[in-house]
């Protein structure tokens, strides 16, 4: 089983709309969780930290379940802009990093 | 422009050459990661350094790689007698550990094409 796994997608949807991704984590012990956002062939890109009570950036929410081992994004008012691949991180007892493999993300006109 | 930088951004190589990738950090950074992703996969973790001390290697990271950060600044990452499997995109992050909370900041990459 995978540290961290998510839904590849693609998730298609259109503009305006409202989506969620989730992202499961195998270590109880894990103690940071991330978003970063990685657009083709770029670098990911911090989209937001996310904490034990849940926390809001404009549009994004980001909330984590440590009973269930999840952490999940929503997207409100999807916008062109969003298309992207959206990469859960979490980190354990050091500090790196360990990635989900991402979930694609293509808002249509 | 502040961020990290990493050089080159595309390597094309012949199997068995030796290949190094430069990563300058955000300056204030003490820490320094590697990173390789390949397509359709997250970035997997390779090595990392806090200052000039290399604190933790990945499994991943066989004898053909080799990471320094000498002066705990910049980092090199070499990888002796490619394969064609090392073809990958070599991501550098920076960061620096603020109240508890561990933020990384990538570099561009470098794309290895290994033929």
């Amino acid at each position: 089983r995978k540290e961290v796994e998510q839904d590849p997608g693609p998730f298609n949807v259109p503009e305006g709309a409202t989506v969620a991704f989730n992202c499961t984590y195998s270590n109880s012990a894990s103690q940071s969780f991330f978003w970063y956002r990685q657009d083709c062939r770029k670098e990911p890109k911090l989209l937001m930290s996310v904490y034990s009570s849940g926390n809001e950036d404009g549009r994004f929410t980001a909330q984590l379940n440590r009973a269930s081992q999840y952490i999940s994004l929503l997207i409100r008012d999807s916008k062109l802009s969003d298309s992207a691949t959206y990469l859960c991180v979490v980190t354990g007892v050091t500090y790196k990093y360990i990635f989900g493999t991402g979930t694609r993300l293509k808002v249509l006109a | 422009d502040t961020g990290v930088s990493q050089d080159p951004r595309h390597k094309i190589t012949k199997r068995g050459q030796n290949v190094t990738f430069r990563c300058d950090p955000i300056s204030e950074h003490n820490r320094l990661y590697w990173y390789r992703q390949t397509l359709g996969q997250g970035p997997e973790f390779l090595t990392y350094f806090q200052n000039e001390a290399q604190l933790e290697k990945s499994r991943l990271l066989s004898d053909r790689f080799s990471a320094e950060r000498p002066k705990g600044s910049f980092s090199t990452l070499e990888i002796q007698r490619t394969e064609q499997g090392d073809s990958a995109m070599y991501l550098c992050a920076s960061s620096m550990d603020r109240e508890g909370l561990e933020t990384q900041y990538f570099g561009p990459g470098t794309r290895l094409l290994v033929l």
